[in-house]
């Protein structure tokens, strides 16, 4: 199976903020990584698939790069909706595997 | 548009078995495979396992293998994830999710298994 190892856990972070998480896979996955947003009591949203293409209707302060086995999600200028958590997800190979979620809370 | 609907809270007694539904709607159903995912409360995503609609094809992940049975149902568009010797750590929301990539997700379903 392959492992994604989502870093850091948790963050603070202030409005205005750039934000960068990072997942790394434990096996090439070539850009099969997207990367969700969870807020508190609903369901996760796809923000980010193919590595670095931006879903539609999500703001264009997030960006997403990477390929292998390095990926980053970076959120250029924080916004008070933001606040969430943050996961990964490589479909490359079943079976599929999410990083453990980073926390980015309010400092 | 896209619709992924799901079956409404369970309560189960450990030992029991749990069926969960998802009816698709706003696309052609026999098109994009259909995963199921759960959360346990205040935990992560945790991949449970993959169904074709087309051939009814299924691939589990291991932790499940034996005790998950995905089916879908082509006439009403619906796929189900049966999950049987409950225990109290299979309390989560279980969620259905459309390729590509978990693009659209029901709205989830809380299965508590308590004595």
């Amino acid at each position: 199976d392959i492992q994604m190892t989502q870093s850091p856990s948790a963050m603070s972070a202030s409005v205005g903020d750039r934000v960068t998480i990072t997942c790394r896979a434990s096996q090439g996955i070539s850009n099969y990584l997207a990367w969700f947003q969870q807020k508190p009591g609903k369901v996760p949203k796809r923000l980010i698939y193919a590595s670095s293409s931006l879903q539609s209707g999500v703001p264009s302060r997030f960006s997403g790069s990477g390929s292998g086995t390095e990926f980053t999600l970076t959120i250029s200028s924080l916004q008070p909706e933001d606040f969430a958590t943050y996961y990964c997800l490589q479909h490359n190979s079943y079976p599929w595997t999410f990083g453990q979620g980073t926390k980015v809370e309010i400092k | 548009q896209v619709q992924l609907v799901q079956s409404g809270a369970e309560v189960k007694k450990p030992g029991a078995s749990v069926k969960v539904s998802c009816k698709a709607s706003g696309y052609t159903f026999t098109s994009y495979y259909m995963h199921w995912v759960r959360q346990a409360p205040g935990q992560g995503l945790e991949w449970m396992g993959v169904i074709n609609p087309s051939g009814g094809g299924t691939s589990y992940a291991q932790k499940f293998q034996g005790r998950v049975t995905m089916t879908r149902d082509t006439s009403t568009t619906t796929v189900y994830m049966e999950l049987s010797s409950l225990r109290s750590e299979d309390t989560a929301v279980y969620y259905c999710a459309r390729e590509p990539s978990a693009v659209f997700w029901g709205q989830g379903t809380l299965v508590t298994v308590s004595s």
